[in-house]
């Protein structure tokens, strides 16, 4: 069956140290992925887009990356701040299905002063 | 940019009863999506839009819930009628399609809904 997986449990981690989220997914063949931040109460905001043939994408202090032989995507970000502090999807967008985009259940996390 | 309007953004309704939730995307925006969130299944595709056109409601739950997009610029999403499972945030959502750049969906903030 196609899933999607995110680490379930909270990442709780201390201001300044860098964050790392983990997407995995099985069959699946995305022609992109894409990392969402959601904050309590509010809808998902578009992060970061990463295509099939491309390893790495970064922008400011976010970082993913996506190793389509794992299936996998990892999601960095680093000298985190407590700003950080939210729910990260991802989601993964299909080839010919007209920008339909399926999400992960998300990652909360927590980051302390 | 306004960004996606949706109303209501909270709605607590009784068991049977009709609701209506509205969604206004961004101007320009050719593609059209409502999502359903909940603790247990997260963030569900229910139906999505091209041009006006549905494109794929596998996703809605069943009869009772029906999707309109009269225009471009304006979709409802109806259950009739509703259930106390029905309760969750519905959110849509609405992208630029065909830009060759990936299609980032832009959300709206949610209608929040409750049955009893």
């Amino acid at each position: 069956s196609q899933k999607i997986e995110q680490n379930s449990e909270a990442l709780n981690i201390q201001e300044g140290k860098t964050a790392t989220l983990t997407c995995n997914y099985t069959n699946y063949s995305p022609a992109y992925l894409q990392w969402y931040r959601q904050d309590p109460g509010r809808g998902p905001v578009f992060l970061l887009l990463i295509r099939e043939n491309e390893k790495e994408k970064r922008k400011e202090r976010l970082k993913v990356t996506f190793d389509t032989t794992l299936k996998q995507s990892l999601f960095h970000i680093t000298a985190s701040q407590p700003a950080d502090s939210a729910t990260y999807l991802c989601a993964l967008a299909l080839y010919n299905q007209g920008g339909k985009l399926i999400f992960g259940q998300g990652t909360e996390l927590s980051v302390k002063p | 940019d306004a960004g996606v309007i949706q109303s209501p953004r909270h709605e607590v309704t009784e068991m049977g009863q009709e609701v209506t939730l509205r969604c206004k995307p961004i101007s320009g925006h050719n593609s059209l999506f409502w999502y359903r969130q909940t603790m247990m299944r997260g963030l569900e595709l229910l139906i999505y839009f091209n041009n006006n056109v549905p494109i794929d409601d596998s996703g809605m739950p069943e009869d009772r819930f029906s999707a309109k997009m009269p225009n471009a610029s304006f979709s409802t999403l109806k259950i009739q009628p509703s259930e106390p499972r029905d309760s969750a945030v519905y959110f849509c959502a609405s992208s630029l399609e065909g830009t060759g750049i990936g299609n980032t969906i832009y959300f709206g903030e949610g209608s929040w809904l409750t049955v009893v």
